[in-house]
């Protein structure tokens, strides 16, 4: 029978707007979240973290926002580019040793 | 710093083969993560190591699949014996103290 992938979430964002993009987290207990960015043939890297005492934490041109209340995340590029165009995941810490979970991503597509 | 380093960079093997494959973390950091990254099933962490010992495999695949750290500098994942269903990106990652996580640029491995 035919193979189906993952369902990669897409966002087309035309290039100079500003792009939002969001995630959902289940576990209450978590308290540390990180924001990575994928480009194609590399590997996922770090943009931005929030612990889970703040509601907000900006960057350089991001901006992320957390939801304790509803458990979500999301991840906002102002004036969006080109190069900002990869696949971007949300990552949560569960207590303990460090271990990281990914979500699934979301896919950007800046048009230009 | 190099950051994290992986080796090889791409890797094309037939089934029954054995493939080892290899990461120098970032200087200084006590924990390393080893992922495959695929279509199907998106970013999965297989094992984790703080300071050099395992702390967690319940994501390797099967008995096929292990992992070692010798010494707080390198770390191997091997596959014996390896199957066509392997194929994917292979991703380390190290970190200091559960902070964001440093990738490597990844293992392509393809299992003909």
């Amino acid at each position: 029978g035919e193979s189906v992938g993952l369902h990669l979430p897409t966002l087309s964002v035309q290039e100079g707007d500003n792009s939002i993009i969001n995630c959902a987290y289940s576990n209450s207990a978590s308290d540390y979240f990180i924001w990575y960015k994928q480009e194609s043939g590399k590997g996922p890297q770090f943009i931005i973290d929030i612990r889970s005492n703040m509601d907000k934490r900006q960057g350089q041109r991001v901006t992320v926002l957390l939801n304790k209340t509803v458990k979500h995340l999301s991840l906002q590029i102002a004036a969006t580019q080109p190069g900002d165009s990869a696949v971007y995941f949300c990552a949560d810490h569960s207590g303990g040793y460090q271990k990281v979970t990914f979500g699934t991503g979301t896919k950007l597509q800046v048009i230009p | 710093d190099a950051g994290v380093i992986q080796s090889p960079r791409h890797e094309v093997t037939e089934m029954g083969q054995e493939v080892t494959l290899r990461c120098k973390p970032i200087s200084g950091h006590n924990s390393l993560f080893w992922y495959r990254q695929t279509m199907m099933r998106g970013l999965e962490l297989l094992i984790y190591f703080n300071n050099n010992v395992p702390i967690d495999d319940s994501g390797m695949p099967e008995d096929r699949f292990s992992a070692k750290m010798p010494n707080a500098s390198f770390s191997t994942l091997k596959i014996q014996p390896s199957e066509p269903r392997d194929s994917a990106v292979y991703f380390c990652a190290s970190s200091l103290l559960g902070e964001k996580l440093f990738f490597g640029s990844g293992t392509q491995l393809s299992v003909l």
